[in-house]
């Protein structure tokens, strides 16, 4: 069974940079046809999905966020990871790391769903 | 970015009921949508696929229907443990976006 865990500081200063790690378990990050994910979730709002990558390092991110997101891959270590830089109060949110699972259907169109996410962690933008 | 509506934002029903929510893109995704289940304080469930494809595992009486624009996710009876917050997906074109959700409570 896969699981994935998020760490990283709960409480980060605004102009900073959150650092967030999503460690796998259960299976090796650099099989099978996955990208990894991280998408946020403000309080008592939806959900933003922030960006991906696959294990070759190719990377996608949400425009809005694209000046100030980098994801990373270690696959020594089975783990990816979010940096967000120049964080304000609106970046308050719980991140949440995903396994999004893609594969193509008879007729080669993609298909994806997010099949396997973390519990989440709260991070806090605040002096 | 392809903006997903949820209507309605939240709903209030009685065990039992029949529970619809549907779902709106600002354009023609195909299928290329799926149906989450939120509990509070968990992270989002898969719940339906490609618009109508029932995950392994996810009780019968969830379904979805619906193609180009327009969605539809069904509860056939509600239970007492599918209190939660649902969300549309659509992956057609990145970003990924997700609808606002629709709480779903007892009554």
């Amino acid at each position: 069974q896969v699981q994935l865990q998020e760490s990283g500081p709960g409480l980060v200063k605004p102009s900073q940079t959150l650092s967030l790690t999503c460690t796998v378990s259960g299976g090796s990050i650099s099989s099978g046809s996955y990208y990894w994910s991280w998408i946020r979730q403000p309080a008592g709002k939806g959900l933003e999905w922030i960006g991906r990558i696959y294990t070759s390092g190719s990377t996608n991110y949400n425009p809005s966020l694209k000046s100030r997101v980098t994801i990373s891959v270690d696959t020594s270590k089975n783990q990816f990871s979010l940096k967000l830089s120049s964080v304000t109060a609106a970046d308050t949110a719980v991140y949440y790391c995903a396994r999004e699972k893609y594969y193509y259907d008879s007729s080669g169109y993609y298909k994806m769903t997010f099949d396997y996410w973390g519990q989440g962690t709260l991070v806090t933008v605040s002096s | 970015d392809i903006q997903m509506t949820q209507s309605p934002s939240s709903l209030s029903a009685s065990v039992g009921d029949r529970v619809t929510i549907t779902c709106q893109a600002s354009q023609d995704i195909s299928n290329y949508l799926n149906w989450y289940q939120q509990k509070p304080g968990k992270a989002p469930k898969l719940l339906i696929y490609d618009a109508s494809n029932l995950e392994t595992g996810v009780p019968s009486r969830f379904s979805g229907s619906g193609s180009g624009t327009d969605f539809t996710f069904t509860i056939s009876s509600l239970q007492p443990e599918d209190i939660a917050t649902y969300y549309c997906q659509q992956y057609d074109n990145l970003p990924q976006t997700f609808g606002q959700g629709t709480k779903v409570e007892i009554k």
